[in-house]
C-alpha cells in the first residue's frame, strides 16, 4: 500500500468554480503536512502547510483529519493559472512522502 | 538569488557509463535530499543528508550513491546506470535538520534518459 495516496484527476473545472479534493496516508504517526504545487513536471513548490485546526490562504482552504488519516484541499474561485498538479505530502522527521498528484485544470 | 541549481538540466547517455549529477544550494541549508519522480508514482526519496558527512537511504537508494562532503553540496552518482533508472530527478534543501514544519525548496530538476 502506498503511504500517500490521492485521487490523480483529472478534476476539469471552469474558471470561478471550486474544486476540492482529498488524499489519505497510511502511517498513523506522520507529523506534518503540506500541499504542493507543480507545474508540467517543473520543480515542486510549497503551497500551504495543514494544521489540525484546519488553515486558509486566499482562496485555498486545507484540512486535517487525522481520526480518518486524510488531507484535502479546497480551492474558491478558481483562476486560469490554478492549472497544475497539486501534491498531497507528508513528513516524519527526514523523510517525506509524496502522493503521485491531483491534476486540476481550470478552463476559460 | 536563494536557489537549488542542478546539472546537468538534462542528460542521455547510455547503460554503464557512470555519471555525476551535481546538486549546490545557497542558503545554508542543513538538510539535503535526491527524489525521483516518475509517471504514477509520485517522488520518491533516494537519499538525504542532514548534514556534513552525514547521509541516509531514503526509499529506493539501490544504483545510486551521494556524499556531502560541503555543507552546500550533495552530487548524486550513478556508478552503471541503467535504463531503469530513466527519470526526473529532484534535489532539495531545507533549513532545519528535521522537516516538522520547514519548506523544502526543490531545484529545477534533471531530465535522465539511459539507453
Amino acid at each position: 500500500r502506498k503511504e500517500v495516496e490521492q485521487d490523480p484527476g483529472p478534476f476539469n473545472v471552469p474558471e470561478g468554480a471550486t474544486v476540492a479534493f482529498n488524499c489519505t496516508y497510511s502511517n498513523s504517526a506522520s507529523q506534518s503536512f503540506f500541499w504542493y504545487r507543480q507545474d508540467c513536471r517543473k520543480e515542486p513548490k510549497l503551497l500551504m502547510s495543514v494544521y489540525s485546526s484546519g488553515n486558509e490562504d486566499g482562496r485555498f482552504t486545507a484540512q486535517l483529519n487525522r481520526a480518518s488519516q486524510y488531507i484535502s484541499l479546497l480551492i474558491r474561485d478558481s483562476k486560469l493559472s490554478d492549472s497544475a498538479t497539486y501534491l498531497c505530502v507528508v513528513s516524519n522527521d527526514y523523510k517525506l512522502s509524496f502522493g503521485a498528484g491531483t491534476t486540476v485544470t481550470v478552463r476559460a | 538569488e536563494a536557489q537549488v541549481t542542478q546539472n546537468p538540466r538534462y542528460l542521455i547517455t547510455v547503460t554503464g557509463k557512470k555519471l555525476t549529477v551535481t546538486c549546490s544550494q545557497n542558503m545554508n541549508h542543513e538538510y539535503m535530499s535526491w527524489y525521483r519522480q516518475d509517471p504514477g508514482l509520485g517522488l520518491r526519496q533516494i537519499y538525504y543528508s542532514m548534514n556534513v558527512e552525514v547521509t541516509d537511504k531514503g526509499d529506493v537508494p539501490e544504483g545510486y550513491k551521494v556524499s556531502r562532503k560541503e555543507k552546500r553540496n550533495f552530487p548524486l552518482i550513478l556508478e552503471s546506470p541503467s535504463p531503469n533508472q530513466t527519470s526526473l530527478y529532484f534535489c532539495a534543501s531545507s533549513l532545519e535538520r528535521t522537516l516538522g514544519t520547514d519548506t523544502q525548496y526543490f531545484g529545477p530538476g534533471t531530465r535522465l534518459t539511459v539507453l
